[in-house]
This record gives structure tokens, sequence and C-alpha cells, in this order.
């Protein structure tokens, strides 16, 4: 069963850095890009980063350039997202997302970032 | 960015009913749209991509039409497993963008 299992969320203070993962399972992550699509509590849905299938070229947001990096490890089957310098308004909840032909076909069930002080 | 505009806001419908939701793309997207199903404390499901196809395991029930900058989602007759909140995707430009979301709440 091809499943996305995220983790790292957590609180943490204005300023301040976390590392979110993706495990994948029952796919093997070097065949496909791989977003990440956060939701701001009560909010809609924004793509905030993507990788593309060779692990290389990457995209963002412009509000967090500079800020988030993403990565995937084909090695161990995960994508990570490491977030610096957190403000309030990157509070929610992050979703890892497999793309298949530039839409997202398959979500994982989210991990919760607060940020606040 | 494009911005993807859906209309109305929230529908309030009693199963059975047809239902139509609209999605319209700043500028055109060509036919690089999906439409998603999202339930409370669920993460987001695939209903729609190249804004026609319905992905694997969706009823048919849910039916997908447009290009370029229209774009409309049709429940043939609501289930009670209906009642969510749908959201339009361009994938067509980055940065990918959703639609705001119609809230589908029982009448």
């Amino acid at each position: 069963q091809e499943q996305l299992v995220e983790s790292g969320g957590g609180v943490v203070q204005p300023g301040g850095s976390l590392r979110l993962s993706c495990a994948a399972s029952g796919f093997a992550l070097n065949s496909y890009g791989m977003h990440w699509v956060r939701q701001a509590p009560g909010k809609g849905l924004e793509c905030v980063a993507f990788v593309w299938r060779d692990g290389i070229k990457k995209e963002y947001l412009d509000s967090v350039k500079g800020r988030f990096t993403i990565s995937k490890d084909n090695s161990k089957n995960i994508v990570y997202l490491q977030m610096d310098s957190l403000r309030a308004e990157d509070t929610g909840i992050y979703y890892c997302a497999r793309d298949v032909s530039w839409y997202i076909e398959v979500w994982g069930r989210g991990t919760l970032v607060t940020v606040s002080s | 960015e494009v911005v993807m505009t859906q209309s109305p806001g929230t529908l309030s419908v009693s199963p059975g009913e047809r239902l139509t939701l609209s999605c319209r793309a700043s500028q055109t997207v060509s036919n690089d749209l999906a439409w998603y199903q999202q339930k409370p404390g669920q993460a987001p499901r695939l209903l729609i991509y190249a804004a026609s196809t319905r992905a694997t395991g969706i009823p048919a029930r849910f039916s997908g039409s447009g290009s370029e900058t229209e774009f409309t989602l049709t429940i043939s007759s609501l289930q009670p497993e209906d009642f969510a909140v749908y959201y339009c995707h361009q994938y067509s430009y980055w940065p990918r963008t959703f639609g705001q979301g119609t809230k589908v709440e029982f009448k």
C-alpha cells in the first residue's frame, strides 16, 4: 500500500527552526517529484515547496524562499523540509504529497507546526 | 501567480440534489486543473485531474469539465458522505495554487 507519513511538527518560537520528515512506503521516491503543502488553521491549501524527481531542481513559494529547504533522500525513501527563521504565519498543518504528471495524487496525513512565543 | 477563484463559498444542500461548483483561473491553465475533496481532520483526496478525468476509485457521480479559465465540478446526486470542502488546483504554473474552497453543508 502506497503511504506517506509525516513527522517532526511541534511548537517553536518565532525565529526558530524545525525539520519535517516524510517517510514513503509502497513506492520508490526516486520515481516521483514531491510536494510540501500547508494549511493554516481554518484556511485553504498552499503549495510551499516541490522537489523534482531527480532531487536537484526545486521550487518554492516566494514567502518561504531563503528560509525553507526541501530535499529527498532516495536511499532512505524520505523527503525533508528544513524550516528556518519561522514566523507566526508559517503555522499550520504541513502535508507531504506525491506528484504524478504534475498534479498531486497521494497525500500524507500531515504534521502540525505551531509558531508561537 | 495564478489566482483561482471558487464560487460559491458555501452551498447548503440536501442529499440527492445535483450541485455544480465553479472555479475560475486568472489566466489560462489549459486543462491542468484538479479537484480535491477534504473532510474535517483529513487530508485532501484527489477526485479529478486533467479537468475531467476521474481519479482511481472515485464514483461516477463526480464529473469535471471546462478548460482554459473556467471549470466546474458536478456531483449528480449528493450522498451523505459528500459533505466536505472542495478545492480546485491549477498545476500549469509555479507556484501551484488552489482556490479558497467551496464548503458543501447539510441544509
